[in-house]
C-alpha cells in the first residue's frame, strides 16, 4: 500500500498563483522529499525536510513538516509555467541508502 | 558529471518474450534502486542494492522479474515472459551512502517505457 497520499491529484492555476500541495503518510520516518516529474519520465529531487524539522525553504519552495499529523506540504509561491509537472512525495523509513516510498503525485498546470 | 542513464529509452514486446533494461548508475554511489511507474501512478519500489550486500527483493511483483548489479556498478532488470500489465516505465535511480543528508537524495535516469502487445 501507498505510503504518502498527495492531495490534491490535479491542480490548475494561473501564472503568479502559490500553489500548495499536500501529502499524508502513515508510518513513521527519518525524512520526507519532495520530487518534481516533467513528462513522466525521470524524477528531480526538490528538497528534503527532517522529521524534526517544521518547515524549510528553498527558493520560491516552502516545505512544512507536521509529524503529529502524518502530513506535509508543498508551497509553490509565484508559480511559472515551468512548474507544470507532476509533484511526489517520499518518505525514507530509516537508514540512508534505503528505498523510497512515493505517493501518487499531484500533476500541477500552470498556465499563462 | 554524466547523470543515471538507462537504456533502452523504450522497449516495445509482445507477450511472452523476456525483456533486459539496463542501468548506469552515477560514478561512486553504492545504492541503485529500481521503481516501476504505471500510467498515472506512483512510484513502486521493486529492488535496491547496496554496495556487496544482498539486495532487498522485497517490492518485486512476481518470480518473473529478476536483477543483478555487476561489479558493484551497472544494473540489469530482467522480466521473463512478459506479460501486458508490466507495461510501466521502469525508473532507476542511485546514490551514495554516508552519514550526510546529502546521502538520502536520489538521483533519477529518465527511465525505460516499456510496453508489452
Amino acid at each position: 500500500s501507498q505510503q504518502g497520499e498527495e492531495d490534491p491529484q490535479a491542480l490548475s492555476i494561473q501564472e503568479g498563483e502559490n500553489a500548495t500541495m499536500n501529502c499524508s503518510y502513515k508510518t513513521s520516518i527519518n525524512n520526507l522529499q519532495w520530487y518534481r516529474q516533467n513528462s513522466g519520465r525521470g524524477l528531480v529531487h526538490l528538497i528534503l525536510i527532517r522529521s524534526n524539522e517544521r518547515e524549510k525553504h528553498s527558493g520560491r519552495l516552502r516545505v512544512t513538516l507536521d509529524t503529529s499529523k502524518k502530513s506535509s506540504s508543498l508551497l509553490i509561491t509565484a508559480s511559472r509555467a515551468a512548474d507544470t509537472a507532476s509533484y511526489f512525495c517520499a518518505t525514507a523509513l530509516n537508514q540512508a541508502g534505503t528505498a523510497l516510498i512515493f505517493g501518487k503525485g499531484t500533476t500541477l498546470s500552470v498556465s499563462s | 558529471g554524466a547523470g543515471v542513464s538507462q537504456s533502452p529509452s523504450n522497449k516495445v514486446t509482445e507477450k511472452g518474450k523476456d525483456v533486459e533494461l539496463r542501468c548506469d548508475p552515477i560514478s561512486g554511489h553504492t545504492a541503485l534502486y529500481w521503481y516501476r511507474q504505471s500510467l498515472g501512478q506512483g512510484l513502486e519500489f521493486l529492488i535496491y542494492f547496496q554496495g556487496n550486500s544482498a539486495p532487498d527483493k522485497s517490492g518485486l511483483p512476481s518470480d518473473r522479474f529478476s536483477a543483478e548489479r555487476t561489479g558493484g556498478s551497472v544494473s540489469t532488470l530482467t522480466i521473463q515472459r512478459t506479460q501486458q500489465e508490466d507495461s510501466a516505465v521502469y525508473l532507476c535511480a542511485s546514490s551514495y551512502t554516508g552519514f550526510d543528508l546529502d546521502s538520502w537524495e536520489q538521483y533519477f535516469g529518465p527511465g525505460t517505457r516499456l510496453t508489452v502487445t
